[in-house]
């Protein structure tokens, strides 16, 4: 069955603009979470969906938010991109409400601000 | 609040030997999940190994085992008869269920590499 999709692999923007990212976890699955990865700070979590609902939130600014469709498809949008922004956005599917079944990993959105 | 910790940076083994990555982790959940991941310079992260704080006996998949040790609250990453491809980033990663929904806490991972 085919993984969990992230799109686009790889994103240049400008400072102050804004990006959506997008998501579609494997078929059957309801849980997304979202993770950015950098070289300072590691993988911290961003957020998380479950049925279109958010459930659980990192720290992290306003300027990050997300959302989920009725297809289990997520996207994620920053606003007022900083250079710190520059990072590796995974995400992460699951089929359980408890994420008892494991999370499967997109290959990520590789993001860079110029 | 929840926190892995890696202490090895890098790792470097020789092909075919045994290598042992060290995770510790602290909750204070009863009910806690343990993983595993690797990451290729690809990017992605894939899975390869679980551990429920309720297992009774430690995880192994193939040439992955992880030693449990639930007293001193270590998850060490055995991997067997080491291979080229195995060369990557290794990451710890802990769920617990206290905090509610799907959210992993990852450790700064360690960076392994295969040597002929």
């Amino acid at each position: 069955k085919a993984g969990v999709t992230q799109t686009p692999r790889y994103l240049i923007k400008t400072r102050g603009q804004q990006v959506t990212l997008s998501c579609s976890p494997i078929s059957g699955h309801r849980s997304v979470s979202w993770y950015q990865q950098t070289p300072g700070q590691g993988l911290q979590f961003l957020f998380e969906y479950f049925s279109e609902t958010q459930r659980n939130k990192g720290n992290f600014p306003g300027r990050f938010s997300g959302r989920q469709f009725s297809n289990s498809r997520s996207e994620m949008n920053v606003s007022t991109l900083e250079l710190g922004d520059s990072a590796l956005y995974l995400c992460a599917s699951s089929a359980l409400l408890t994420g008892d079944g494991g999370y499967t990993f997109g290959s990520g959105t590789r993001l860079t601000v110029v | 609040a929840q926190k892995i910790t890696q202490t090895q940076p890098g790792m470097f083994v020789q092909e075919k030997e045994a290598v042992t990555l060290d995770c510790t982790y602290d909750t204070s959940d009863p009910s806690y999940g343990l993983f595993w991941y690797k990451q290729p310079s690809s990017g992605e992260m894939i899975f390869l190994i679980y551990q429920g704080s309720y297992d009774q006996q430690n995880a192994t998949e193939g040439r992955y085992s992880l030693n449990f040790q639930k007293a001193r609250k270590s998850a060490n990453l055995v991997i067997s008869a080491s291979q080229l491809g195995d060369s990557a980033m290794y990451f710890c990663a802990m769920k617990d269920w206290a905090g509610g929904g799907n959210k992993l806490t990852f450790g700064t991972g360690t960076q392994l590499k295969v040597e002929l």
